[in-house]
């Protein structure tokens, strides 16, 4: 989740094994967190979220890992895909009551066939 | 269901000429958001509407005007563009209730020269 200016970090993994993709947030009162995913020339596309009541939730081939103690989220998706080559972005909620989200940096995630 | 719509897709634009870019969506969202993206880095928030009638600025608000047209548009208006303007531009929308995700369209690349 932090900026790094124009150099995005990048996770190079091989098609058929495990990604984790991690992302620090700045907030502790935040309760709401979302994993945004963006392919080139298009916007960002939801994959998962997860409420600070929660530390772990699945979805299809994704799991979204909430630990509130250091602040760190992470996006573990299962039997990469070539299709799963995108940034992915996390977002924070910091308004209880309305949604005003605060977006790390990204990830850019290539996957080798 | 075209979701987030938004025009146009991609604008040159001089120093000093204005802009208005058009972001429709049809969910019936009450909440819509202007986003600016630039290389490297997460979306950064410009102007908000949180419901028909009401804008309020974000992160960025500097250089920019909005107009919440009614509850399916939401527009965003470069007065003099600088070239420091220069970035992608992603709308979005969301319901008004609390901790739930945003739906981002396919964005407006703009070139201040």
């Amino acid at each position: 989740g932090e900026s790094v200016g124009l150099h995005l970090p990048t996770l190079s993994v091989q098609e058929g094994d495990n990604s984790i993709i991690n992302c620090a947030y700045s907030n502790s009162a935040s309760d709401y967190f979302i994993w945004y995913k963006q392919e080139s020339g298009k916007g960002p596309q939801f994959i998962i979220d997860i409420r600070s009541n929660m530390d772990k939730r699945q979805g299809q081939r994704v799991t979204v890992l909430l630990n509130k103690t250091v602040k760190h989220l992470s996006l573990q998706i299962a039997a990469t895909q070539p299709g799963d080559s995108a940034v992915y972005f996390c977002a924070e909620n910091r308004e209880r009551n309305f949604n005003k989200f605060y977006f790390g940096s990204g990830t850019k995630l290539n996957v080798k066939p | 269901n075209a979701g987030v719509t938004q025009t146009p897709k991609f604008q040159v634009l001089k120093t000093g000429q204005s802009m208005t870019l058009q972001c429709a969506q049809d969910m019936n969202h009450n909440s819509m958001y202007w986003y600016r993206q630039d290389p490297g880095m997460g979306l950064r928030l410009i102007y908000y509407s949180a419901s028909e009638g009401t804008t309020d600025k974000g992160e960025v608000p500097n250089g920019y005007n909005v107009s919440r047209l009614n509850k399916r548009e939401f527009s965003l208006r470069l007065e003099s563009a600088a070239p420091s303007q220069t970035s992608v531009y992603f709308c979005a929308s969301s319901t008004q209730q609390g901790n739930q995700p945003q739906h981002f369209g396919d964005g407006t690349r703009l070139s201040i020269l």
